[in-house]
């Protein structure tokens, strides 16, 4: 059983659209995240959320939004896509604490063009 | 916010030879220190982590040190192989928020 499992893998669209990625996890986990890879492989936290509270890296256009309709989903949705866009999207989730470290998910590659 | 540097970006060794990857941090409140390991295409995936309380931590060839007073923590890998080829990211996490915040990679290459 995939831990924390996304979809789709790979995603090609172009300009403009809106698009979503979907993810969930069957650990128990109370946190989920989403990070953004870029070509040079740095991993940018974008969001963190547990059923109490969103935290929104403030670098993060607000074309990007998470929605979360149960504790094992949180998905990512982009409005108006931007060639800058493109990336390997990846979600993750950890336990409510501080002291664990995270499980990723297999990342979603998102090519704009 | 918390910074994590990450040294070298890039590093060539031959096997069996050891490989040292070095981080920094600036928030002195961190307290959770994992490492990640990335192979082409793949997801990281956790290879080790320290806490503050400690300040060394061995799993078979691979180790890590802690510095608090210093703020900086380093990946040793022992008796490399050409598996170990891969990108490695260091992280670091506090007590005030749960997210982690990542290195900018080591490229690790172990040539036959």
């Amino acid at each position: 059983d995939t831990a924390v499992s996304q979809t789709p893998k790979y995603l090609v669209t172009q300009m403009g659209n809106d698009k979503s990625i979907k993810c969930e996890q069957n650990l128990g986990h109370d946190t989920m995240y989403w990070y953004k890879q870029d070509s040079k492989k740095f991993l940018k936290i974008m969001f963190s959320y547990n059923n109490k509270e969103l935290i929104i890296n403030e670098t993060v256009p607000n074309r990007f939004s998470p929605k979360s309709p149960d504790k094992a989903h949180l998905n990512l949705h982009i409005n108006s896509l931007e060639l800058g866009d493109s990336a390997v999207y990846f979600c993750a989730s950890s336990r409510g604490d501080s002291n664990y470290g995270y499980t990723f998910g297999s990342g979603t590659r998102l090519t704009v063009v | 916010g918390e910074n994590v540097e990450q040294h070298p970006s890039t590093l060539s060794v031959q096997e069996g030879d050891s490989a040292v990857i070095k981080c920094t941090y600036s928030d002195s409140a961190s307290n959770y220190f994992p490492w990640y390991k990335q192979e082409l295409g793949k997801r990281p995936q956790l290879i080790i982590d320290i806490r503050s309380n400690v300040g060394e931590k061995k799993d078979q060839r691979i180790a890590v040190t802690l510095n608090k007073t210093a703020k900086h923590f380093s990946l040793h890998i022992t008796e490399t192989q050409p598996e170990d080829s891969a990108v490695y990211f260091c992280a670091a996490r506090n007590n005030a928020g749960n997210m982690l915040t990542f290195g900018g990679g080591t490229r690790l290459m172990v040539k036959p």
